[in-house]
């Protein structure tokens, strides 16, 4: 069975600072997908990464970037320089490798940046 | 592009009675949409998978008798809760994945705005 464990389940900074959203994930596919979305309080989803099993490369995206780590099954988001707008609960998640290919989401961490 | 709507956004019913919820792909087609269930300060949880032409499949401790999917089309699928109950309120979000995609890109899904249903 697939899991998805967000520990952080709710951290709060002060505008400016960096933070980093930590995700661990078990699955027994060799070849999955792992997500990242951000629900602001609208509730709306909205997409933010997709990762491939077989990429390890890091990922920059102006102010977010997210360290894929397959030895420690790990997919961790850093959002630097932060700001009020991020505010939001993240979710990160796996998607199975055969048939439906359902997402399973973590817990979520809720981050409030603070002005 | 890849657009999922809802509606209604939001829904306030009497217990006991049913309520609709639709979930439309606007600008692709999508064989299979998949609905999940959010409670308050909690994370997304899978009901059911809805394929089109077919059985909903649905997820251990769902009553498929409850929440009946209907996937009529491949741009519709539909979520009835029957005979609601105040526990029944919730967030309900649907996803659905396009058809036409291929390779890494098939595994996206895309999400709907959310119901979110009040049984008073």
């Amino acid at each position: 069975a697939q899991k998805v464990t967000q520990a952080q389940t709710e951290i709060s900074v002060v505008e400016k600072e960096d933070v980093t959203l930590d995700c661990v994930y078990e699955t027994r596919d060799t070849t999955y997908y792992l997500f990242w979305y951000k629900q602001p309080p609208s509730g709306e989803l909205v997409f933010l990464i997709r990762r491939n099993s077989f990429d390890e490369q890091n990922e920059i995206s102006g102010r977010y970037s997210w360290n894929f780590q397959k030895s420690t099954s790990s997919f961790n988001f850093t959002i630097t320089a932060s700001q009020v707008v991020d505010s939001a609960v993240y979710f990160c998640a796996l998607s199975e490798d055969t048939g439906r290919r359902a997402l399973t989401f973590g817990s979520g961490t809720r981050l409030q940046v603070q002005p | 592009g890849a657009v999922v709507s809802q509606h209604p956004s939001w829904v306030i019913c009497k217990s006991g009675t049913s309520v609709k919820i639709e979930c439309r792909s606007l600008d692709f087609q999508a064989t299979t949409m998949f609905w999940y269930r959010q409670f308050p300060k909690q994370s997304l949880m899978l009901m059911a998978t809805s394929n089109e032409g077919s059985k909903a499949t649905y997820e251990q401790g769902v009553e498929k008798d409850k929440f009946l999917i209907n996937h009529a089309s491949l741009t519709l699928s539909t979520l009835t809760v029957t005979s609601a109950h105040p526990e029944d309120s919730s967030f309900y979000i649907c996803s659905a994945r396009d058809a036409a995609r291929q390779g890494a890109s098939s595994y996206e899904q895309y999400f709907g705005p959310g119901t979110r249903l009040t049984v008073t």
